[in-house]
């Protein structure tokens, strides 16, 4: 059984307006992602993070930032959403993969995600 | 680079019908394969993973083999329950220093009572 919340699971918010939605995990897991998932349910990457104090942006261009200054924490922020920003968000960990010549488990953990609508 | 291509959906079928999901990978050495579950309002859950050649994930009733001469993965259940109706992700996973796994699009899966 994973360990990784999200909230708030549902937000409806006008435009211009900051959010922050939230991810902990505590499994300890040192990487974590983030996803924007679009009706047609295809997942894309916006921001992962190897560890603390370590953020990447991901394979689709976003306007949201995130930070990880706590092992179990990956907030994701909207510094003024618009409509455009309407969409599933998914949060997940995973352990930091062994060396090479062991065994490849990346296993990706997900939260429940949270469904964003922007006004 | 890595990528994954699988079936296009929506699939619909009767109840107690066989399964195929197909599921094709492009990558360099031998990366890990997995197919991932999301049930309707939730986030997505591992279903099964394959992490060699010829190696068989299993669970639920489902099953894939990691076929490296056809690069393929492909997801099969030989009767599906209308609980199965979900929305399923191949993926696989290279060892690298970017380390990221990589999706396939999703395949909608509907079952008939």
């Amino acid at each position: 059984e994973a360990d990784i919340y999200q909230t708030p699971r549902y937000l409806v918010i006008g435009t211009g307006k900051k959010i922050t939605l939230e991810c902990s995990q505590t499994m300890g897991h040192d990487k974590m992602y983030w996803y924007q998932q679009d009706p047609g349910m295809e997942l894309h990457l916006i921001h992962y993070s190897y560890g603390v104090n370590s953020t990447e942006k991901g394979d689709l261009s976003s306007e949201s930032t995130v930070s990880r200054i706590r092992t179990e924490h990956f907030p994701l922020t909207l510094e003024s959403a618009r409509p455009s920003h309407t969409s599933q968000y998914l949060c997940a960990s995973t352990r930091r993969p062994p060396p090479v010549g062991g065994l490849a488990k990346n296993i990706q953990y997900f939260g429940a995600g949270t469904r964003l609508s922007v006004l | 680079g890595d990528s994954v291509t699988q079936m296009e959906g929506p699939v619909t079928l009767s109840e107690e019908a066989f399964l195929t999901i197909n599921c094709t990978y492009t990558a360099t050495g031998y990366p890990s394969l997995f197919w991932y579950v999301q049930y309707p309002g939730e986030g997505l859950q591992l279903l099964l993973k394959a992490t060699k050649a010829d190696d068989k994930g299993s669970n639920k009733g489902f099953e894939a083999t990691y076929r490296k001469e056809t690069t393929s993965f492909h997801l099969e259940k030989g009767s599906v329950q209308v609980s199965d109706s979900a929305v399923y992700f191949c993926a696989l996973w290279r060892y690298s220093s970017a380390s990221k796994i990589i999706f396939g699009s999703g395949t909608r899966l509907s079952i008939r009572p």
